[in-house]
């Protein structure tokens, strides 16, 4: 199974930038690279997916090197919403169905 | 349109009862998945049920047990809960493409 490294948490300001980084070393070829948001008391939502280079949707972006070793979640200007822990999944269609494995994540915190 | 429903959203249990953990969807997805989330924690993987009919265990299934009632029913069992299964627990469809779908979970406290 692909192991996943991300920071414990990020502190960050309203307005800025946030980037967080995932390490996954060892990512098959199959492979996606998902990224879930999660607020307290509730299940993991789905922000963006990919498999290689820059995705972009209307929540975020996901910057993928040539190598796969790892990948960035960008999330533009970022509002007090934002607050939540992040994760990062590597695993897919064909990864197999016991691949969907979470990390501790990242936990977000926006300040004023 | 629910989505996944789970339910109780709250339990207390005391040490060697046992209850069932209750999932819906309403996706018509294949895949059905039952996690755990400790305080402070990521979500750990129990089991899995890729169809209808078929069941196996993921990181942490030891002390519970599931059924594949049909597509749509995916349910968990505690045959005798321990206090090391305090935990948040969240059910999550999978449609082999983008995307799980997570349920409200359910918090369980067992004394």
């Amino acid at each position: 199974l692909a192991k996943t490294t991300q920071p414990i948490s990020m502190d960050s300001y309203e307005g800025q930038e946030v980037n967080i980084t995932c390490s996954h070393n060892n990512i098959a070829t199959n492979d996606y690279i998902t990224w879930y948001q999660q607020f307290p008391s509730q299940g993991p939502r789905f922000i963006i997916q990919g498999y290689k280079t820059k995705v972009t949707n209307e929540v975020a972006s996901l910057f993928i090197p040539a190598d796969r070793k790892s990948s960035t979640l960008s999330l533009p200007r970022v509002s007090l919403s934002d607050t939540a822990v992040y994760y990062c999944l590597v695993g897919g269609p064909s990864g197999g169905y016991n691949k969907l494995i979470f990390g501790a994540g990242t936990r977000l915190a926006v300040h004023p | 349109n629910a989505g996944v429903t789970q339910t109780p959203k709250f339990q207390v249990l005391k040490t060697g009862q046992s209850m069932t953990l209750q999932c819906a969807q309403d996706m018509n997805h294949n895949s059905m998945y039952w996690y755990r989330q400790d305080p402070g924690m990521g979500l750990r993987l129990i089991y899995y049920s890729a169809s209808e009919g078929t069941t196996d265990k993921g990181e942490v299934p030891n002390g519970y047990n599931v059924s594949r009632l049909n597509k749509r029913e995916f349910s968990l069992r505690l045959e005798s809960a321990a206090p090391s299964q305090t935990s948040v627990y969240f059910c999550a469809t999978w449609d082999l493409t983008y995307e799980q779908y997570f349920g409200p979970g359910t918090r369980l406290t067992v004394t």
